[in-house]
């Protein structure tokens, strides 16, 4: 069975810095992985998806098959990307979708 | 354009009371979940309808049942609701099983004493 883990529960950045979300995975399969975001007081909404390539809101996300890890990335954290960051895999075979145990992104003025 | 609707938004419950999480969606989407969501434990899935007519078990099915009761609603009830039933519930919807884009609802929050 497919696992996605998130090791860190609370990340803490100041404004401007750089940020990393780790999210690393065990799946027999070829993995389709997701990062969907909650922010305050909104409902959980897709951030972005490994295979589109693209940039969303500055975060980025390259998939790593041989450290089994998508972790997300933006160069300079603003205030408002803090919020609740889950990654989740898609699995082909029996089309379900797991999600790991989210991270807490916190940027401090 | 409402997306995916969830009501009730909250709700107390006694132990071994029952209840009924509706959820609705005007996208015309095929398949329709719902997850629990915990902390530390991310979200984890009860049952999904792959299409109208069709349910299955997910990660977390026990003490739960579910109605897909056309292809707009997808109804979670709890038949003798527990203490670890206490949970944030969320509905969701895609156009497919192929995909794991879902589109999800706002989320009904639910205690149980």
């Amino acid at each position: 069975a497919q696992r996605v883990t998130q090791p860190e529960k609370l990340l803490s950045v100041f404004k401007g810095a750089p940020v990393e979300l780790k999210c690393n995975y065990s799946y027999s399969g070829s993995p389709e992985l997701f990062w969907y975001v909650q922010y305050s007081r909104q409902r959980l909404q897709l951030l972005l998806r490994h295979i589109s390539r693209e940039s969303i809101k500055g975060f980025t996300a390259d998939l790593n098959k041989g450290e089994t890890s998508f972790h997300l990335k933006k160069p300079f954290a603003q205030e408002e990307d803090s919020a609740m960051y889950y990654c989740a895999l898609h699995d082909n075979a029996g089309n379900m979708l797991t999600f790991g145990g989210g991270t807490r992104l916190m940027v401090k003025p | 354009n409402a997306g995916v609707t969830q009501t009730p938004k909250f709700q107390v419950l006694k132990t071994g009371q029952s209840m009924t999480l509706q959820c609705a969606q005007d996208m015309n989407h095929n398949s329709m979940y719902w997850y629990r969501q915990d902390p530390g434990m991310g979200l984890r899935l009860i049952y999904y309808s792959a299409s109208e007519g069709t349910t299955d078990k997910g990660e977390v099915p026990n003490g739960y049942n579910v109605s897909r009761l056309n292809k707009r609603e997808f109804s979670l009830r709890l038949e003798s609701a527990a203490p670890s039933q206490t949970s944030v519930y969320f509905c969701a919807s895609n156009p497919t099983l192929n995909t794991g884009e879902l589109f999800f609802g706002e989320g009904s929050r639910l205690t149980v004493l």
